[in-house]
């Protein structure tokens, strides 16, 4: 089946400090990638889409200056927190799907952010 | 996309079927129920999903009302593993667009 590899699965940084998150589609590729956040207790909330080769799209109320999202190719997209503060520490879950039909979408088993 | 609502918690002991419900009373004809679980701490699991027809895989069955207003999703023998946050979503096909996830159900499976 698709598989989804997402890297760090765990990281901690200092506060003004930036990370990024990679996120792979390994036998697939990925029209669009996805990017979720989810805080303790809480449903997963989309932050953004990114179809390869184009700008992210954002959903309401997530900055694009502080969470920038690069899908350079079709198995490879990144998520890069600039600036982190404590209040960035979630937990980041991406997505794929080759965008062929009413199928699943794939999941990374997401990474721990931890803003010290 | 069409809102569903789901119990905020179940439980089953293990060995049993569990039968999760989902209302999606909303559902227009292109959309389909996707069920999706998360285990702690983990990325979130396709389990199946159905536009009118019944589904089932090795995972589980779907089962769709006629009127496709709610439907239960059915794990037949249920382990300890299967403890997780179920969620029942319902989009309209093609991968376009992100799914939404509600609060889902916390499945616990008692031993």
């Amino acid at each position: 089946g698709a598989v989804v590899s997402q890297h760090p699965s765990r990281v901690i940084c200092k506060s003004g400090t930036s990370v990024k998150i990679e996120c792979r589609s390994l036998d697939f590729q990925a029209t669009t990638m996805f990017w979720y956040r989810q805080f303790p207790k809480q449903s997963l909330m989309l932050m953004a889409t990114s179809n390869e080769g184009s700008k992210a799209t954002y959903e309401q109320g997530v900055e694009k200056d502080k969470f920038l999202i690069n899908h350079a190719s079709l198995t490879l997209s990144t998520l890069t927190v600039t600036s982190a503060h404590p209040e960035d520490s979630s937990f980041y879950i991406c997505s794929a799907t080759s965008g062929d039909g009413p199928y699943g979408y794939t999941f990374g088993s997401g990474t721990r952010l931890t803003v010290v | 996309d069409a809102k569903t609502t789901q119990p905020p918690s179940m439980d089953c002991a293990e060995g049993r079927a569990a039968n999760l419900p989902c209302n999606h009373s909303t559902i227009s004809g292109n959309e389909y129920v996707y069920w999706y679980r998360q285990i702690h701490s983990q990325g979130p699991q396709y389990i199946i999903h159905g536009l009118k027809n019944n589904e089932t895989n090795e995972m589980a069955s779907l089962i769709i009302t006629e009127d496709r207003k709610s439907s239960t999703l059915i794990l037949p023998h249920a382990t300890l593993r299967d403890t997780a946050v179920y969620y029942c979503i319902v989009k309209s096909g093609g991968g376009a667009d992100g799914l939404t996830f509600g609060k889902g159900t916390h499945l616990i499976i008692q031993p």
